[in-house]
This record gives structure tokens, sequence and C-alpha cells, in this order.
């Protein structure tokens, strides 16, 4: 069974930068899949932050892509997010998700973000 | 940035009856391999998001035939043919055909 555990600090002061990790087990973040982030808040839903391919190729929300940088540690099997230059509008629940996709080329096909981490509540606040 | 548009954003449902959840979208989420991006995720009180339906009307792993997605183009539904007090909670669509993803606003189910 595949899980993503998340980890970081609930709390980042402004103007810091917000440092989150998953852990994925029972899958290799070398598989054919996107990992990705979305996070939630009270005044705008569900948005989505970005993802990461195996090889390392990255996509980003426009409107957060000057602040935002999503990595991955393959020794590890994780991926991370960092977000610098943060403010109150900051203030979510972060989920990282698995993109799954299946096959290659023509027949590599599409299945949803099927695995999602707990979540963590972080607060931008001094 | 395409952009999702759910109805309603409430329902109250009775348990043992349907039903049906709108979602549209900005443009068609029709890609030239056929296929129609749109998912459908379930937020179940103090839980992450869960895939319900991916690709329009292709039912998620796990997920009981009772959840039924259709609708081309622009506009989609979601169906639960009979609900159960488990269903309750808030209902997403979102476009995948393009990146930034974008999410409906939700639908909130609740038992009346």
């Amino acid at each position: 069974q595949v899980q993503l555990q998340m980890s970081g600090p609930g709390l980042v002061k402004p103007s810091g930068t917000l440092s989150l990790t998953c852990a994925v087990s029972g899958d290799s973040i070398s598989n054919v899949h996107w990992w990705s982030w979305v996070r939630q808040s009270p005044g705008k839903g569900l948005e989505w932050i970005g993802k990461i391919f195996q090889s390392g190729s990255t996509d980003y929300n426009p409107s957060l892509k000057s602040r935002v940088t999503i990595s991955l540690d393959k020794s590890k099997n994780q991926f991370s997010l960092n977000l610098r230059f943060v403010t109150a509008a900051d203030t979510a629940v972060y989920y990282c998700a698995r993109e799954l996709h299946s096959g290659s080329g023509p027949s590599r096909r599409y299945h949803g973000m099927d695995v999602w981490g707990q979540g963590i509540t972080v607060t931008v606040s001094s | 940035d395409i952009v999702m548009t759910q109805s309603p954003v409430s329902l109250p449902v009775t348990p043992g009856e349907p039903a049906s959840i709108s979602c549209r979208s900005s443009q068609s989420l029709l890609f030239t391999n056929g296929i129609t991006y749109l998912d459908w995720y379930l937020q179940k009180p103090g839980q992450s998001p869960q895939v319900l339906i991916y690709s329009t009307s292709n039912r998620a792993s796990g997920v009981p035939d009772r959840f039924s997605g259709s609708g081309s183009g622009t506009d989609f539904t979601l169906k639960i043919s009979r609900v159960e007090i488990e269903d309750v909670g808030v209902y997403y669509c979102m476009q995948a055909l393009e990146t930034p993803r974008t999410f409906g606003q939700g639908t909130k189910v609740e038992i009346k």
C-alpha cells in the first residue's frame, strides 16, 4: 500500500521559508508518476502548487513560481517543497500527492491524484 | 487558467436517495487523444481529499460503483445512485488537462 508521510514545521515567520517533506513508502519516486503539492486555505479553496517528475522536471503554478522550489531526494525516496518569502496569505493546510500514471509513450495513461499525504497545517505568523 | 465552477454549493441528501453534482469548465477539457481530463475528489471531514473519478468517467481503485461520472467538453456530472451516510463531505471537480491544475469551489454534501 502506497503511503505519503509529510513532515515539517507548523509555524513559519513572515518573510521566512516554508519547508515540507513528503516521504514515499510502497512506491518509488523513480517510477513514471508525478509528485505533487496542493494547499487548502479557507479563502482560496484547493490550490495546486506544482509537481515534479522522476527526472527532476518540474511544473509550477505561475502564481507561486517565483517563490517555489520542488525537489527530489531519490536516496531517501522523498520529495520536498520550499516556499520562500511567505506571508499570512500562505497560511494553509499543505498536502503532497501522487499523480498516478501508467504506461509510456502513446500508451501512457493518467489516473488522478490517487494517494495523498495526511496534510500539515502551516501558519505564517511572528 | 481554466476556471471550474460547481453547483450546488450545498446539497442536503437523504440516505438511499440519488444525488447529483454539476461542474463546468471555462474551456473544453478534451485532449487530442480523445480523453477528457476531468476528475472528482471527495474530502471527508478531517481527511485529505481522495480521488473518486478520473478522466470524466473512470472510477478510481476501490471506489464503490454507486459513484459515476459523465460529461463532455465543458459540462460534467457526478452522480451517487444511492447516498450512504459515509458519503458526506465536500466534493471537488478538478481539471487535469493542463497546468496549473484548478479545482472547483466545492459542493458540501450533508445528510438532511
